[in-house]
């Protein structure tokens, strides 16, 4: 069975630090994983994708992911953030046998202080 | 272009009263999902349709739930008896062709802004 779980519900920083989002997997097959990015008001739209090529996926808006097989890990990173990144992230885990097993995650909600 | 649009964008509604939620997908999208996101938690796959294929109904809760997709597009989701527990954000996704594995994959869903239900 396949899970994903997003370690923290709320993430705070302020404007042009670091910013850390963390998603741990579990899946019994080679995952496919994403990160999903859902602004007020606006549909879900993808950041990037990790499909078993390169280890560290490059994004939209200067995010990237880095996929650690030995900690079940996609973590969510960005060098600096922007006032324009406050949304809440989703973390996905697919195993490829299905529509009905693409699994979110419960969501972070990424904060920007000025 | 357009997105992927649903009506109504709320809905409040009584228990036991049956609603009815819709979603137009982008032209020429061959797949459509629904899917449900309540409070603090994550989306929840609840039907698929792809093409003229048999929809995949397994995440519907209950049989409250239906959906349908006329002529391979608009879709409308039907919830009947409604409860205060289907009180949620429905969300809405196309996407535009078959991937290599026998189903679109997840990268070239395009979702819409969702319809919030709230059931009194």
């Amino acid at each position: 069975a396949q899970s994903v779980t997003q370690l923290d519900s709320h993430v705070s920083v302020s404007e042009g630090t670091p910013v850390l989002l963390r998603c741990n997997y579990s899946s019994s097959y080679s995952p496919s994983l994403f990160w999903y990015v859902q602004h007020p008001n606006k549909g879900l739209q993808l950041l990037l994708k990790y499909t078993s090529a390169a280890t560290l996926v490059k994004g939209i808006n200067g995010f990237e992911a880095e996929f650690k097989k030995s900690e079940t890990s996609f973590h969510l990173t960005k060098p600096s953030a922007h006032m324009s990144d406050a949304a809440e992230y989703f973390c996905v885990v697919s195993d490829g046998s299905s529509a009905s097993k693409i699994i979110f995650g419960s969501g972070t909600r990424l904060s920007i202080r000025p | 272009g357009a997105g992927v649009s649903q009506s109504p964008s709320n809905k409040v509604t009584e228990k036991g009263k049956d609603v009815e939620l819709r979603c137009d997908p982008i032209s020429g999208h061959t797949a459509l999902y629904w899917y449900r996101q309540s409070l603090g938690q994550g989306l929840e796959f609840l039907i698929y349709f792809q093409g003229n294929s048999a929809p995949d109904k397994s995440g519907l809760p209950s049989d409250r739930f239906s959906a349908e997709r006329t002529g391979g597009s608009v879709s409308t989701l039907t919830i009947q008896r409604t409860q205060q527990e289907d009180s949620a954000v429905y969300l809405c996704a196309s996407s535009p062709l078959v991937g290599d594995r026998g189903y679109p994959s997840t990268d070239t869903q395009y979702f819409g802004p969702g319809t919030r239900l709230t059931v009194l």
